[in-house]
């Protein structure tokens, strides 16, 4: 079945220092949505990618799916405490506007 | 302007017993989602509804049903409520790209 991964699993930073998570999916990607949760509360949107090699920016976060859409990553710059969260990639295959979740990498940033 | 609202937010029910989850949307979109998510893992497609009366299966949907009542409304129903069901339970709607997520539901079945 359709599956994405998303790796690591959990990255401890200090304050400053930059931080990125890795989404693979086992099949071509329509588009890939990436979410950020913070503890306790829901995911919410951050961005949504659809061309092959797309590079997309948000103020310190860079968002950039592959050449082969099989594959996406999110990097944060210099990260702050404002940061800290679940960050979850979701790819869709079908463009069925159906949405496969990775498991999520769960970031900690110590002030 | 709330967004998407469910109810309730915090539920325990007893294996066997049913209850349905209620979400409700005030965004006008067409598109509304469940899913569950487990500790450790993200979320997973229960059913989707692309418009008014029409439903889809997601990735799992055994032991679920919905009823898509009318735009503003998308109901899940826990016929017999199993232990694998535990879980916190998320209704989204989404316009073009981007899902707005409810605040969830914590349901243990013991």
């Amino acid at each position: 079945g359709q599956q994405v991964m998303q790796i690591p699993q959990y990255q401890h930073v200090q304050e400053g220092e930059d931080f990125t998570t890795y989404c693979n999916s086992s099949t071509t990607l329509s588009n890939i949505q990436w979410y950020k949760q913070r503890p306790g509360g829901h995911p919410v949107f951050l961005i949504q990618l659809v061309k092959s090699g797309e590079v997309k920016k948000q103020k310190r976060l860079t968002f950039q799916f592959g050449e082969a859409k099989k594959n996406s990553s999110l990097h944060i710059t210099a990260t702050q405490t404002t940061d800290v969260g679940t960050y979850f990639c979701a790819g869709d295959p079908y463009n069925f506007n159906k949405f496969y979740f990775g498991s999520g990498t769960k970031l900690n940033v110590k002030p | 302007n709330a967004g998407v609202t469910q109810t309730p937010k915090f539920q325990v029910l007893k294996t066997g017993q049913s209850m349905t989850l209620q979400c409700a949307q005030d965004m006008n979109h067409n598109s509304m989602y469940w899913y569950r998510q487990d500790p450790g893992m993200g979320l997973r497609l229960i059913y989707y509804s692309a418009s008014e009366g029409t439903t889809d299966k997601g990735e799992v949907p055994n032991g679920y049903n919905v009823s898509r009542l009318n735009k503003r409304e998308f109901s899940l129903r826990l016929e017999s409520a199993a232990p694998s069901q535990t879980s916190v339970y998320f209704c989204a709607a989404r316009q073009a790209d981007t899902q707005y997520f409810g605040p969830g539901t914590r349901l243990t079945v013991l």
